[in-house]
C-alpha cells in the first residue's frame, strides 16, 4: 500500500466551479500536512498547511481527518490559473521526510 | 524566492558515465533532499541530509550517492549513469517537519 494515494483525476471543471479533492494516508503517526501545487514542467510549490482544526486561505480551504486518516482541499470560485496538478504531501512519523502523493490533475475550462 | 539553486538544469549523457548534480541553498537550513520525479511515480525520495557529513536513504537509491560537506551544497552523483536514471530531479530544503518544502527548478537528465 502507498503511503499516500490520491486520485490522478484529470478533474475537468467550468470556471466559477467548486472543486475539492482528498488524499488518504497509511500513517496514522503522521504530524505534519500540505498541499502543493504543480504546474506543468515546474517544481512544487506549497499551497497551504493543513492543520488540525482545518484552514482556509482565500479560496481554498484544507481540512483533516485524522480518523479516517485523510485529507482534503476545497477549491471555491475556480479560475483558469488554477488549472495545475496538485499533490499531497505527509510526513513519515515524527521525522522530516515527507511522502508526496501522485497528485491530481486539475484542468478549469473556460 | 527561497534561495535554492541547482545546477545544471539540463544535461544530456551517455550510459556508463558519472553525473554529478548540484544543489545549492542560501537560506541556512539544516534539512536537505533529493527526489525525482517520473510520470506514474510521482517524486520519490532519493537520499536526504540532516546535516553536514549527516545523510541517510530514501526508497530509491540504488545508483546513487551523495555528499554534504557545508551546510549549503548537497551533491548527487550517479556512480555510472542507466537510462533508467532519465527522469527530473529536484533538491529541496526544510527547515523542519511543521515548514514542509522548498524544491529548487529542478535537473532534466537524459541519459542516452
Amino acid at each position: 500500500r502507498k503511503e499516500v494515494e490520491q486520485d490522478p483525476g484529470p478533474f475537468n471543471v467550468p470556471e466559477g466551479a467548486t472543486v475539492a479533492f482528498n488524499c488518504t494516508y497509511s500513517n496514522s503517526a503522521s504530524q505534519s500536512f500540505f498541499w502543493y501545487r504543480q504546474d506543468c514542467r515546474k517544481e512544487p510549490k506549497l499551497l497551504m498547511s493543513v492543520y488540525s482544526s482545518g484552514n482556509e486561505d482565500g479560496r481554498f480551504t484544507a481540512q483533516l481527518n485524522r480518523a479516517s486518516q485523510y485529507i482534503s482541499l476545497l477549491i471555491r470560485d475556480s479560475k483558469l490559473s488554477d488549472s495545475a496538478t496538485y499533490l499531497c504531501v505527509v510526513n513519515k512519523n515524527n521525522f522530516n521526510k515527507f511522502y508526496f502523493g501522485s497528485g491530481t490533475k486539475l484542468n478549469v475550462k473556460p | 524566492d527561497a534561495g535554492i539553486t541547482q545546477s545544471p538544469r539540463h544535461k544530456v549523457t551517455e550510459t556508463g558515465t558519472p553525473v554529478t548534480l548540484r544543489c545549492h541553498q542560501t537560506e541556512n537550513h539544516r534539512y536537505m533532499y533529493w527526489y525525482r520525479q517520473d510520470p506514474g511515480h510521482g517524486l520519490r525520495l532519493i537520499h536526504y541530509s540532516y546535516g553536514v557529513k549527516d545523510t541517510d536513504k530514501g526508497e530509491v537509491s540504488d545508483g546513487y550517492s551523495v555528499s554534504r560537506s557545508k551546510t549549503e551544497d548537497f551533491l548527487l552523483t550517479l556512480e555510472s549513469a542507466t537510462s533508467s536514471q532519465t527522469s527530473v530531479y529536484f533538491c529541496a530544503i526544510s527547515e523542519g517537519q511543521l515548514y514542509g518544502y522548498t524544491f529548487g527548478s529542478g535537473t532534466r537528465l537524459t541519459v542516452v
